[in-house]
């Protein structure tokens, strides 16, 4: 069935260090590809989307881009805050109505 | 900004005892969802609701799940006989057709 792969966390960067998560998807079709973030104590939040190939998703100087080929969705941020620290959902559904598919989450701690 | 409330945001109960959770959607929302995590892993779907029925499940909603839209603002999650590994955060969704799911807060189940 469809699912997502992310890297395992967590991951630990100093301030302003550059970010990469990666994340892969296998899907029957073509989805829509999200990340969510999850910040301590607080439910889930969208941070970027992108629902075709080619596709580049960004918010709060977080980029991802679908790149079909590779069937990739990777998370970047040139220069990460200690405000970024949190758990990172990358997720897929087929269609804009449809269940959502999470991966397993990366947990990011950022160091002052 | 509206938003999905959920309540309680936590609730402690014995095996065996029955809970409802309780979620309030955005207001013109048409599909509304129900979603798990049990502490540290991945988030799962439990089941999607459209047009006052059920329009998907996921193995693990069994017969001890039901769903109910009881008065045209909310939704509720019902389990008839908890267990051990219900335990987890339970998340409710909605969704104006075509656009990202919105989710709430959560609510902390405990069972005892």
């Amino acid at each position: 069935g469809d699912s997502v792969t992310q890297m395992e966390g967590p991951v630990t960067l100093s301030e302003e260090a550059f970010l990469t998560i990666n994340c892969t998807y296998t899907a029957t079709g073509y989805p829509s590809l999200f990340w969510y973030v999850q910040y301590p104590g607080e439910g889930l939040q969208l941070l970027l989307k992108a629902t075709k190939a080619d596709d580049k998703g960004s918010n709060k100087g977080f980029e991802a881009t679908y790149r079909k080929e590779t069937t990739s969705f990777h998370l970047e941020k040139g220069s990460v805050q200690v405000s970024d620290s949190a758990v990172y959902f990358c997720a897929l559904t087929m269609n804009r109505d449809d269940k959502i598919i999470f991966g397993k989450g990366t947990r990011l701690h950022i160091l002052p | 900004e509206p938003e999905v409330t959920q309540t309680p945001s936590h609730q402690v109960t014995q095996m065996g005892q029955e809970v409802i959770l309780r979620c309030v959607p955005i207001s013109n929302h048409l599909y509304f969802y129900w979603y798990r995590q049990i502490l540290g892993q991945k988030v799962e779907f439990l089941v999607s609701f459209y047009n006052n029925e059920i329009s998907e499940k996921s193995e693990i909603f069994d017969d001890q799940f039901s769903v109910e839209r009881p008065d045209g603002s909310n939704f509720t999650l019902k389990i008839r006989s908890t267990k051990l590994e219900d335990s987890a955060m339970y998340f409710c969704a909605s969704i104006l057709a075509e656009h990202e799911q919105y989710f709430g807060p959560g609510t902390r189940l405990t069972v005892t």
